[in-house]
């Protein structure tokens, strides 16, 4: 069964550091999303990806985030200067359509921000 | 504030017996409501949807009501197994949106 993955899955950073959250879609799924969750709390929307840009962010994905998909098949989530309170589990997820709300979610990668 | 939530932290139930998992609404504007599954170290895996202007919609061993009276969706797992054990979330898809907007979660327990 085709699946969504993700690295690394976990990651242990400084306050102040880039990271770089990678993700491979299933290969026909067009729509593309990262959320993020909390330790012990519910699941944050971050932002939509379609047609190589951006369709829907939070009021989380600020300044300091950034996605891309820059070789057609990793589609990728870049903090530039991390905060101790983004530290988090991060899921990557894609659909082949954007009407329902049936979303293929990976593993995750665990970011911890010291 | 948080439109979709749910009324129970935990519940655990009997292995066999069938379980019900609750969610209120406060935000009529949406398409679709969704019931995803979280095992522990995992990420959500989505169960089944309902949308908004359908009543009833039945998967294998589950069953997901809306009641648009009283903004009440629940999730019904028939027969439940020891798999089934994790937290379940309800999510909502507003209008003309692409994000899930995810409740607080409800852990299920399943005791053999």
């Amino acid at each position: 069964e085709p699946e969504v993955t993700q690295t690394p899955s976990h990651q242990v950073t400084q306050m102040g550091q880039e990271v770089i959250l990678r993700c491979v879609p299933i290969s026909n799924h067009l729509y593309f999303y990262w959320y993020r969750q909390i330790l012990g709390q519910k699941v944050e929307f971050l932002v939509s990806f379609y047609n190589n840009e951006i369709s829907e962010k939070s009021e989380i994905f600020d300044d300091q985030f950034s996605v891309e998909r820059p070789d057609g098949s990793n589609f990728t989530l870049k903090i530039r200067s991390t905060k101790l309170e983004d530290s988090a589990m991060y899921f990557c997820a894609t659909s082949q359509g954007e009407v329902t709300g049936e979303l293929f979610f990976g593993e995750g990668s665990r970011l911890t921000v010291l | 504030g948080e439109s979709v939530g749910l009324h129970l932290p935990t519940l655990s139930v009997q292995e066999g017996d069938n379980s019900i998992i609750n969610c209120a609404y406060s935000n009529s504007a949406s398409d679709y409501f969704i019931w995803y599954k979280q095992e522990s170290g995992k990420g959500p895996q989505f169960i089944i949807d309902i949308r908004s202007n359908m009543d009833k919609r039945q998967g294998q061993r589950v069953t997901v009501l809306l009641n648009k009276t009283v903004k009440h969706l629940s999730l019904q797992i028939a027969a439940t197994q020891p798999g089934d054990s994790a937290v379940y979330f309800c999510a909502e898809k507003k209008t003309g949106r692409r994000a899930l907007t995810f409740g607080s979660g409800t852990r299920l327990q399943v005791q053999p």
